[in-house]
């Protein structure tokens, strides 16, 4: 199985910062990699496919880069509705599609 | 509108069983593969299954291997999920999730979700 692991797990940082999540895969994974934002109580909801393509209707301050092992999220200025969890996957192989473990994003 | 509605959660005894069921809408639902993901309480997404277009391809994750079995009926747009055997570590909000790719490829990620239904597993 592919493994995905996230840094940070938790991430504290103010309106207006720019903030970068990063994920790593065990193996190449090329480009096939997804991020997805999830707020409590509700479902995840897909951002980013293909490592850097913004999903329709995803605001602009949201991009990803990466290919092979190494991904990053980056949000280039947060917003009070960016405060939530945050979800890599990889989608090369399956079974399974694997996840990163998330990175939870704090109000500092 | 794409619209994923789970069904069929509940409060269930170690060792029993349990049926969920996502009812589609919205888009041709034949012509997508569709998963179940599954988050413990207070834990990461967890990928259970999958099922091709028509039903007669199936994936599934070891930890559920011969107890989960995830079907389709196109007819009724419906996707399925049964749970047998079930240990108090199934206790999760159980997803259905659309699959979609980009281009000609065979590489699906999960464009849609379903609101989740809670299984319990507890005596």
């Amino acid at each position: 199985d592919i493994q995905m692991t996230q840094s940070p797990s938790t991430l504290s940082a103010s309106v207006g910062d720019r903030v970068t999540i990063t994920c790593r895969a065990s193996q190449s994974i090329s480009t096939w990699l997804a991020w997805y934002q999830q707020k409590p109580g509700k479902a995840p909801k897909l951002l980013i496919y293909k490592a850097s393509n913004l999903e329709s209707g995803v605001p602009s301050r949201f991009s990803g880069s990466g290919s092979g092992t190494e991904f990053t999220l980056t949000i280039s200025s947060l917003q009070p509705d960016d405060f939530a969890t945050y979800y890599c996957q990889q989608y090369r192989t399956f079974p399974p599609y694997t996840f990163g473990q998330g990175t939870q994003l704090e109000i500092e | 509108e794409v619209q994923l509605v789970e069904s069929g959660g509940g409060l269930v005894q170690p060792g029993g069983s349990l049926r969920l069921s996502c009812a589609a809408s919205g888009f041709t639902f034949s012509l997508y593969w569709m998963s179940w993901v599954r988050q413990a309480p207070g834990k990461g997404l967890e990928w259970l299954a999958n099922v091709q277009q028509d039903g007669s391809e199936n994936y599934c994750v070891d930890s559920v291997r011969g107890r989960f079995t995830i079907s389709r009926d196109n007819a009724k747009n419906s996707l399925y999920l049964q749970m047998n055997s079930l240990r108090a570590e199934d206790t999760a909000v159980y997803y259905c999730a659309r699959e979609r790719g980009t281009d000609s490829s065979s590489y699906y990620y999960f464009d849609s979700w379903g609101q989740g239904t809670l299984v319990t597993v507890s005596s």
